[in-house]
């Protein structure tokens, strides 16, 4: 089974809407972080948000939030006020607790989202 | 955060051939990491690079094939061995300062393999 399931292979927004990118996992792990990364086309992988599984609350960091919903396995990724530059490939991933938080990450596919204007 | 670079930025290698590619980074580093992204796919983690012992590499990963060194805390390098047009992809490094902190990725390396 996969571990990051990101449904939405491509997501089409109105500039200045609000956009929010689904994001599944799978891990039996107690102790596990949940991240977001930005791809634009240049390639560069961006860092935007990070939830711990023991945080009681939702992760924010500007107009970026992350809709944490333990119980679903969820961990959504919401924009605000969406802009043009927001364009780009959003990626899922989970480091599991394993190895004192030492490991790796496990990336979902992706969801590529287009702002328009 | 860390200042990453890799080098080089792209290249164009013959198959048969092996690429190094030079992974820096700017403050000493607790982890890092070699990540593949092949071409419109997401990325796979390769191995862990640890600092004077043998890298811990993900299943589906090679030793001889993907050979990896990491002499110090700031400095790592990746060989792709035996290129092949497969071997076509990004290659990124991955550093976290501490243990259970969050990454941050390098530049990328693009390699493609004729």
């Amino acid at each position: 089974a996969q571990k990051i399931t990101q449904t939405q292979p491509g997501m089409f927004v109105q500039e200045k809407e609000a956009v929010t990118l689904d994001c599944t996992y799978d891990t039996s792990d107690p102790s596990y972080g949940l991240f977001w990364y930005k791809q634009p086309s240049s390639g560069e992988m961006i860092f935007l948000i990070y939830q711990g599984s023991y945080d009681q609350q939702n992760a924010t960091e500007g107009r970026y939030s992350l809709n944490f919903q333990k119980a679903r396995k969820s961990a959504n990724l919401v924009i605000s006020a969406s802009q043009l530059g927001d364009s780009a490939m959003y990626f899922c991933a989970m480091r599991e607790g394993g190895g004192g938080g030492a490991d790796g990450l496990t990336f979902g596919k992706g969801t590529h989202l287009i702002i328009q204007p | 955060s860390a200042v990453i670079s890799q080098k080089p930025s792209r290249d164009i290698c013959q198959r048969g051939t092996s690429l190094t590619i030079q992974c820096q980074v700017d403050s000493q580093v607790t982890m890092m990491f070699w990540y593949r992204q092949q071409p419109g796919q997401s990325l796979t983690l390769i191995a862990t690079a640890n600092q004077g012992s043998e890298a811990t590499y993900e299943s589906g990963f090679v030793i001889d094939k993907f050979p990896i060194s990491r002499p110090n805390l700031t400095f790592s390098t990746l060989t792709v061995s035996n290129l092949s047009p497969e071997d076509s992809s990004i290659y990124l490094c991955s550093v976290a300062l501490r243990i259970g902190e969050t990454q941050y990725f390098g530049p990328g390396t693009r390699l493609l393999v004729l």
